[in-house]
């Protein structure tokens, strides 16, 4: 009931296409769910972050979208660039705790 | 700019050598993190504190200890790195625990285990 199950492991997009990464939780009290940017011999970087009181969060190409009712998110990147190419992990916590839950990740590749 | 600072940003020891990881931020926040994160894999948490109360994952090796003497600085000791001990591993803080407070994260510390 811990798990955020992530898919696809990897997303291969053209440039200026969509790029669509899913989440999905089963644990109910999951309250905020951030979305990390990793790439090669780096640190996650916040991306995007969403409450379950909205069902879209959109910050310049990236957009969360939230399905409370499915337990499902997702992000978003439209106009795909060769620079987004990274590893993007979703994570769900709960409010007043301090650990995150992690998906296993997706690493993307956008083709020039 | 850089907020969470880990040092070094390689480090190669040898099999059974203890070694020490160091992170430091400029954000007074409350909470650090250590994580481990293995090729193409989620980050791991092993501890955090918060404020100098410390907390251990369950599944943590013994192997594996943290300081944190004052709020800017934390360390990672391996006291007997074994092979499998081979992987990045990340400092993060947050101001408080949860209420929608993101985790910042450093650049990490690549170990290597000869």
């Amino acid at each position: 009931q811990q798990q955020v199950k992530q898919s696809p492991q990897s997303l291969i997009v053209q440039k200026g296409g969509i790029s669509i990464i899913n989440c999905a939780y089963e644990n109910t009290a999951f309250d905020y769910f951030p979305w990390y940017q990793q790439f090669p011999g780096k640190g996650p970087a916040l991306l995007i972050a969403i409450r379950p009181d909205v069902s879209e969060k959109k910050e310049g190409r990236f957009t969360i979208s939230f399905n409370k009712s499915a337990k499902q998110f997702s992000l978003h990147i439209m106009d795909s660039q060769p620079g987004d190419s990274a590893t993007y992990f979703c994570a769900a916590s709960m409010a007043g705790t301090y650990k995150y839950i992690f998906g296993t990740g997706t690493r993307l590749k956008v083709l020039a | 700019d850089a907020m969470v600072i880990q040092n070094p940003r390689y480090q190669v020891t040898q099999f059974g050598k203890p070694v020490t990881l160091s992170c430091s931020q400029t954000l007074n926040h409350n909470v650090m993190y250590w994580y481990q994160q293995k090729s193409s894999q989620a980050p791991k948490l092993l501890f955090h504190y918060y404020d100098k109360d410390f907390n251990n994952e369950a599944d943590t090796p013994d192997n594996f200890q943290s300081r944190r003497p004052n709020t800017s600085f934390c360390f990672l000791d391996i006291r007997s790195p074994g092979l499998g001990d081979a992987a990045m591993y990340l400092c993060a803080t947050s101001p408080q625990f949860g209420f929608y407070q993101p985790q910042h994260f450093g650049d990490g510390t690549r170990l290597s285990i000869l």
